[in-house]
């Protein structure tokens, strides 16, 4: 069964700062997912990776897919305070047409 | 706003009991997705239906059950409440199997 591991999952950084993070997976996926969610608030699609080598960025956020070592990062430049969400990726779909989602990233950006 | 509505916002009902959470979905999407969102247990995939039909199953409790109707809004169902069930409930929806979902604002459910 399809898994997805995020890491790390709590993250406190300073403002100013870049960091990573990463979504590994278990098993071939077509496409790769980044959700952000506010606390008490709905998730919010920030990116959607469909191949190999793919990268996208909006503003301070850029997310990459590496297919083969199936890992996908989503790396954060110059971190603002805005930035405080939790982070989820997810995988899908799988053969039984599910999209996993890892345990989410919680990013504390401290002013 | 994504598009998806969720009904209602929150809920607060006796163990025991049943309640219904209703979704409707983004305007010509065809599926629906439910999630059960709790502090311990992070995002678990409940059910998925496309275009009426059930898609795929995730971890869903007996106790709960599911369905989509002709003009594709979406109903869980929950029965015999436990206090475990306390959660916050995604529904989300897409225009195909396995394309980028989006969600609704979620139900927050509280068992007491």
């Amino acid at each position: 069964e399809l898994k997805v591991e995020q890491n790390p999952l709590f993250l406190s950084m300073q403002e100013g700062k870049n960091y990573t993070i990463y979504c590994n997976y278990s098993t071939t996926s077509d496409r790769l997912y980044w959700y952000r969610q506010d606390p008490g608030k709905s998730l919010e699609s920030l990116f959607v990776l469909l191949s190999n080598g793919a990268v996208k960025q909006e503003g301070r956020l850029m997310a990459s897919l590496d297919t083969k070592a199936r890992l996908s990062t989503l790396h954060i430049t110059a971190a603002v305070h805005d930035l405080s969400a939790t982070y989820f990726c997810a995988v899908g779909p799988t053969r039984d047409d599910k999209i996993i989602f890892g345990k989410g990233t919680r990013l504390h950006i401290l002013p | 706003d994504s598009g998806v509505t969720q009904t209602p916002k929150h809920l607060i009902t006796a163990t025991g009991q049943r309640v219904t959470l209703r979704c409707s979905p983004r305007s010509g999407d065809l599926s629906v997705y439910w999630y059960q969102q709790s502090l311990d247990q992070g995002l678990q995939f409940l059910i998925q239906y496309y275009n009426g039909e059930e898609r795929a199953k995730g971890n869903i409790l007996e106790r709960f059950s599911a369905q989509q109707f002709p003009d594709l809004h979406s109903e869980l169902n929950l029965s015999s409440l436990e206090l475990g069930d306390s959660a916050l409930y995604f529904c989300a929806s897409s225009d195909g199997v396995g394309t980028e979902a989006f969600f609704g604002q979620g139900t927050r459910l509280t068992v007491v």
